[in-house]
């Protein structure tokens, strides 16, 4: 059974702090691994890693593969008071991510 | 306008009680999905689909059925809901032309079964 597992299942930071959030899997056939944001309700998509990506960034966000460790991790510098959410990883096992694995999440909440 | 939607938002139904969630994309998107998300649990695949003729089930079918009724259409319904299908279910739909594609979630449905 393909399992996704997220560390710290919560985490509290004062604003300006930098954070980094953990993803570990083992799967069969892993594809892809995706970072997403849930704020209010629907999950917003942040990054997709691959075999041929494994760094990716966006502003105070940046994620990085593992694939030896079978882990990722996101890393937020700098936060905001915005960036308090529910942060999902899921991990793609076929082709064109037809299913998703997800693990519970991490919900991150910035104190100002 | 939202590229995915779900209807109704929020539900509140009896134990027995038949219930149907829609979701509608415009997106253009062939695949499309559906979750429920329970505490603790993370987000857990109910059906999904490839197209209007193509339906899996995902990891928690039982007590589900989908009906795709067109390209942009996806729908799920509970035939006798029982309290523990109380969750928040969301729609998501996908792209098919890559070797990846990230999934676009609707808004979601707050279900509650008493």
């Amino acid at each position: 059974e393909d399992k996704v597992v997220q560390s710290p299942l919560s985490l509290v930071v004062h604003e300006g702090d930098t954070v980094t959030l953990n993803c570990s899997y083992e799967v069969t056939n892993f594809r892809s691994l995706l970072w997403y944001k849930q704020e209010k309700k629907a999950p917003t998509f942040l990054f997709m890693l691959t075999s041929s990506g494994i760094e990716k960034k966006s502003g105070r966000l940046s994620s990085i593969l593992d694939k030896k460790e079978l882990s990722s991790i996101l890393n937020i510098t700098a936060t905001q008071t915005g960036d308090s959410a529910i942060y999902l990883c899921a991990v793609g096992t076929n082709f064109g991510n037809e299913k998703l694995t997800f693990g519970t999440g991490t919900r991150l909440t910035i104190i100002p | 306008d939202a590229d995915v939607t779900q209807t109704p938002r929020n539900r509140i139904t009896k134990t027995g009680k038949r219930i149907m969630l829609e979701c509608s994309q415009t997106k253009g998107h062939d695949r499309m999905y559906w979750y429920r998300q329970d505490p603790g649990l993370g987000l857990r695949l109910i059906y999904y689909s490839f197209d209007v003729k193509d339906i899996n089930k995902g990891e928690i079918s039982d007590g589900y059925s989908v009906s795709r009724q067109a390209q942009a259409k996806f729908s799920l319904s509970l035939e006798s809901a029982i309290p523990n299908q109380t969750a928040l279910y969301f729609c998501a739909t996908s792209d098919n032309r890559g070797d990846y594609n990230e999934q676009f979630f609707g808004p979601g449905t707050r279900l509650t079964v008493l």
